[in-house]
């Protein structure tokens, strides 16, 4: 159980576009889902923290008009890259979580971005 | 800064050999610990977790852990590795209460046939 889905699982873009990449919760309902980067041979980054039918609350350093998420159900969470430059290419990785389920995390796939 | 840390990034083993992956955090009021692993072309996967209790911890595959707290320490240990255990290992750590997740960066675990 506690299956978490991206879309897409990659993606090619040209500089200055928009790129949406959905997180869904196919078995269960997020209370609160995370959205992280993941650099190559470097940690993941939690970009920002969002509850169903609330802001998102942002990591220092991210650019909240950048990165533009949406939570508007307890089963899909989006994040917008807008108006995406090369230096945004990364591996997008989002993470779901039940409340109550002492903080455990379910990791989707990840979504590699990439902007030429 | 509060941190997670990881040693040794790049780890290579034979099969049969034992695994001890270190883990220090800086965080100093409690803690949730936990370590995933995330396999070639896989998401990440619990591996275990930590919240309060025995301090030595199963978790799946035959990995443990134990939490040392006068140390600041959560070591995943293996005594006996497989190749199907070669992945990438990251530690990871929330302040009690909080479910935001802090991550050490990781470590890339080669196990030889």
């Amino acid at each position: 159980g506690a299956v978490v889905s991206q879309h897409p699982s990659r993606v090619i873009c040209k500089s200055g576009t928009s790129v949406k990449i959905e997180c869904r919760s196919l078995d269960f309902q997020a209370t609160t889902m995370f959205w992280y980067r993941q650099f190559p041979k470097k940690s993941l980054m939690l970009m920002a923290t969002s509850n169903e039918g609330s802001k998102a609350t942002y990591e220092q350093g991210v650019e909240k008009d950048k990165f533009l998420i949406n939570h508007a159900s307890l089963t899909l969470s989006t994040l917008t890259v807008t108006s995406a430059h090369p230096e945004d290419s990364s591996f997008y990785i989002c993470s779901g979580s039940i409340q109550g389920l002492n903080n455990e995390q379910f990791f989707g796939p990840g979504t590699r971005l990439t902007v030429l | 800064a509060q941190s997670v840390s990881q040693h040794n990034h790049h780890v290579i083993l034979s099969e049969a050999a034992s695994l001890e992956l270190g883990c220090n955090y800086s965080y100093g009021g409690t803690v949730n610990l936990f370590w995933y692993v995330q396999y070639p072309g896989q998401h990440l996967q619990l591996l275990l977790k930590y919240f309060s209790g025995d301090p030595l911890v199963k978790g799946i595959k035959g990995f443990e852990a134990e939490f040392i707290k006068s140390k600041f320490s959560f070591n995943l240990r293996k005594p006996s590795v497989q190749w199907s255990d070669t992945a990438e290992y990251f530690c990871a750590v929330t302040l009690y209460g909080n479910n935001r997740l802090a991550f050490g960066k990781g470590n890339q675990v080669v196990v030889i046939p």
